[in-house]
């Protein structure tokens, strides 16, 4: 089946700790999303790539750094330097090859801080 | 600044009637707006969208009307059905940003 996966579907860090959090995608598609949701909030856009090895900042990209090494990954590295990271992250992909197409999700992972 | 506004933060309906989901906007340069449905735990399920150059777009139970005079885009849900009850996002995106700015979102209950 054609999807979007992220791992792991909970994950928990520590205080000072750098975390990554994968997202796969094998929909062929171009470009690929990382937002955040808080409750109460809609989602906010933190990192996009529209083609490998390029990839730029959203509204919140602070505490966050991706990478794009290859069409069907796109990992989201939170930082240290993230004050607040609890909180549910999605990833999210499109296929460019056609005007006005839709994101479509992967199922999320939910960070907590111990 | 809230670009996208959900400004009804739960609707509770009855099964078989009509549910109608409300989204205002202030930027007047979107151009491709969207609805998604979300259950918790999992991502948003894309459902409908539609561009500025229409007014109106169905798909089976599901329709988006786009009022550009008043910034404003409505999803009408018809009949509603308890699978239905989850949060709905509305979204918008200015053309080429590839950036899409979401609402808060809509908590639909819908009651037997």
């Amino acid at each position: 089946d054609g999807g979007i996966t992220q791992s792991p579907k909970y994950l928990f860090r520590k205080e000072g700790q750098n975390v990554t959090l994968s997202c796969e995608q094998n929909l062929n598609h171009d470009a690929m999303y990382w937002y955040r949701q808080d409750p109460g909030q809609g989602l906010r856009l933190i990192y996009y790539s529209q083609i490998v090895n390029d990839f730029q900042k959203g509204d919140i990209a602070e505490g966050y750094s991706v990478s794009r090494e290859k069409k069907e990954s796109f990992p989201l590295t939170v930082t240290s330097a993230q004050k607040n990271p609890t909180a549910f992250y999605l990833c999210a992909s499109r296929g460019q090859r056609a005007v006005n197409q839709p994101q479509h999700f992967g199922d999320g992972t939910r960070l907590s801080i111990l | 600044d809230q670009q996208v506004k959900q400004n009804s933060p739960s609707l509770s309906v009855q099964e078989g009637r009509i549910s109608i989901l409300n989204c205002d906007y202030t930027n007047s340069m979107f151009d491709y707006f969207l609805w998604y449905k979300k259950y918790p735990a999992e991502g948003p399920t894309f459902l409908i969208s539609i561009s500025s150059i229409k007014d109106k777009n169905e798909d089976g139970r599901f329709t988006v009307f786009l009022n550009k005079s008043a910034k404003h885009l409505s999803l009408h849900i018809v009949p509603s059905q308890p699978g239905d009850s989850a949060v709905y996002f509305c979204a918008a995106s200015q053309y080429n940003t590839d950036k899409l700015i979401f609402g808060t979102g809509t908590r639909l209950q819908v009651f037997p």
